[in-house]
């Protein structure tokens, strides 16, 4: 059975850092794109970023790129979001999500975690 | 503003058909996959529908996709009250140099 479980959330103050977790499990790790998308309160779904089975290609939304990092540990299973720089409008849900394929270009997520809450507040 | 536009809310009743709509330009919809997503209240999305018109397993075929030139739709019929959520398209995008996006989503209520 797949499995994806975020932590890492919580309260922290405008300009800190956070490194988000998912660990993954049921599947080939490896073999599949990874994303984490997020959702502000009350808000849409904005998908964040992207990274290749290999960790070699990703992507960011222009609205985080330069203050996260996507990252990948094939050896633990487990995917990664470092982020600095926080912002208000960074507050949401982050969500990681496992790809239907190798392929980045593909926003196709068969599977969810529950999703971790980020608030960035003073 | 998102880059693919949805309609804000759609409605129906028990038993109806309903169409929601998905609009998006030459470098997204036009060039790309589309993908639909549910949202339940509280919960993460669910993966509707995959490469236009494609169900995942365990997906009733009371959902379908469609897509023509820039837009896309999702089709509901034999609406259900379990199908009130918010709803959202996805594709990716080539004029972005980010991942792709998603529609603003659209609430579906069930009268």
């Amino acid at each position: 059975e797949v499995q994806l479980l975020d932590s890492g959330g919580g309260l922290i103050q405008p300009g800190g850092s956070l490194r988000l977790s998912c660990e993954a499990s049921g599947f080939t790790f490896i073999s599949y794109a990874m994303s984490w998308v997020r959702q502000a309160p009350g808000k849409g779904l904005e998908w964040v970023s992207v990274i290749s089975g290999s960790g070699g290609s990703t992507y960011y939304a222009d609205s985080v790129k330069g203050r996260f990092t996507i990252s990948r540990d094939n050896s633990m299973n487990t995917l990664y979001l470092q982020m600095h720089g926080l912002r208000a409008e960074d507050t949401a849900v982050y969500y990681c999500a496992k790809g239907g394929s190798s392929l980045v270009t593909r926003p196709s997520f068969d599977y969810w975690g529950q999703g971790t809450l980020v608030t960035v507040s003073s | 503003q998102s880059v693919l536009t949805q309609p804000p809310s759609a409605s129906g009743t028990p038993g109806q058909r309903v169409t929601i709509s998905c609009s998006g330009s030459s470098s997204n919809i036009g060039t790309n996959y589309v993908y639909w997503y549910q949202q339940l209240p509280g919960t993460a999305p669910k993966l509707l529908i995959y490469r236009n018109d494609q169900r995942p397993s365990g997906v009733p075929d009371r959902f379908s996709g469609s897509k023509s030139g820039t837009s896309a739709s999702l089709a509901i019929s034999g609406l259900r009250s379990e199908d009130e959520a918010d709803y959202y398209c996805a594709a990716w995008d080539d004029s972005l140099s980010g991942p792709g996006v998603f529609g603003g989503g659209t609430k579906l209520t069930v009268l």
